[in-house]
């Protein structure tokens, strides 16, 4: 069964860092790209990261862009979101998900949450 | 980017009734391979989202068949046939296009 877990959120202030991580089980984790997908409270869904399977290509949302670094590492499964300069508007909570050979995420974790507030 | 706009539900819908559901593409969505990249998620309330539909058309693993997808290269509606309590929440469409991946803002669908 296919589990992908997030941790690491909670709160913290403006202009602050913050590394989430997602636990990967079930799948051969270092065969398939893997996002970041974020809902702000009450909003829509929002498309983060994605990282390639190998973790030689990145992409970003420009609102993110030398703010937000996405990693892996594939020995043990895990993705990572390390997030700097952090603002209000990046209150959301945080999914991670697989993306199926760039044509759908068709794996989402159950999302934590991350409050940016003085 | 490529904007998505989806449509709102005349809510509630009846429980049986049918329902359908719209989403429009700033930018065709078909791509030289023959696929359209466009993508439905369904979110129930309190849950991660989950996929209904990809390539526009093509039911997920697990998916019922009450479920079904269609349109063009811009233009994409949901089918959802005979409504169910387990159909509510809030449907995502998704165009994996191009980068940035990009959603429509959602469309909730209620019970009556």
């Amino acid at each position: 069964e296919v589990q992908l877990v997030e941790s690491g959120g909670g709160l913290v202030q403006p202009g602050r860092s913050m590394k989430l991580s997602c636990a990967a089980s079930g799948f051969t984790f270092s065969y398939y790209g893997m996002a970041w997908v974020r809902q702000a409270p009450t909003k829509g869904l929002e498309w983060v990261a994605t990282i390639s399977y190998d973790g030689t290509s990145t992409y970003y949302r420009d609102s993110v862009k030398g703010r937000f670094t996405i990693s892996r590492d594939n020995a043990k499964s895990t993705l990572f979101l390390q997030m700097n300069s952090l603002r209000s508007e990046d209150t959301a909570t945080y999914y991670c998900t697989r993306d199926w050979g760039n044509n759908y995420f068709d794996y989402w974790g159950q999302g934590v949450m991350v409050t940016v507030s003085s | 980017d490529i904007v998505m706009t989806q449509g709102a539900l005349p809510n509630p819908v009846p429980s049986g009734e049918s329902a359908s559901i719209t989403c429009q593409s700033s930018k065709s969505l078909l791509h030289s391979n023959g696929k359209t990249y466009l993508n439905w998620y369904l979110q129930r309330p309190g849950q991660s989202p989950q996929l209904l539909i990809y390539w526009m058309s093509t039911r997920a693993s697990g998916v019922s068949d009450r479920f079904s997808g269609s349109g063009s290269g811009t233009d994409f509606t949901l089918k959802i046939s005979s409504v169910e309590a387990e159909d509510v929440g809030v449907y995502h469409c998704q165009q994996f296009l191009e980068y940035p991946r990009t959603f429509g803002a959602g469309t909730k669908l209620e019970l009556k």
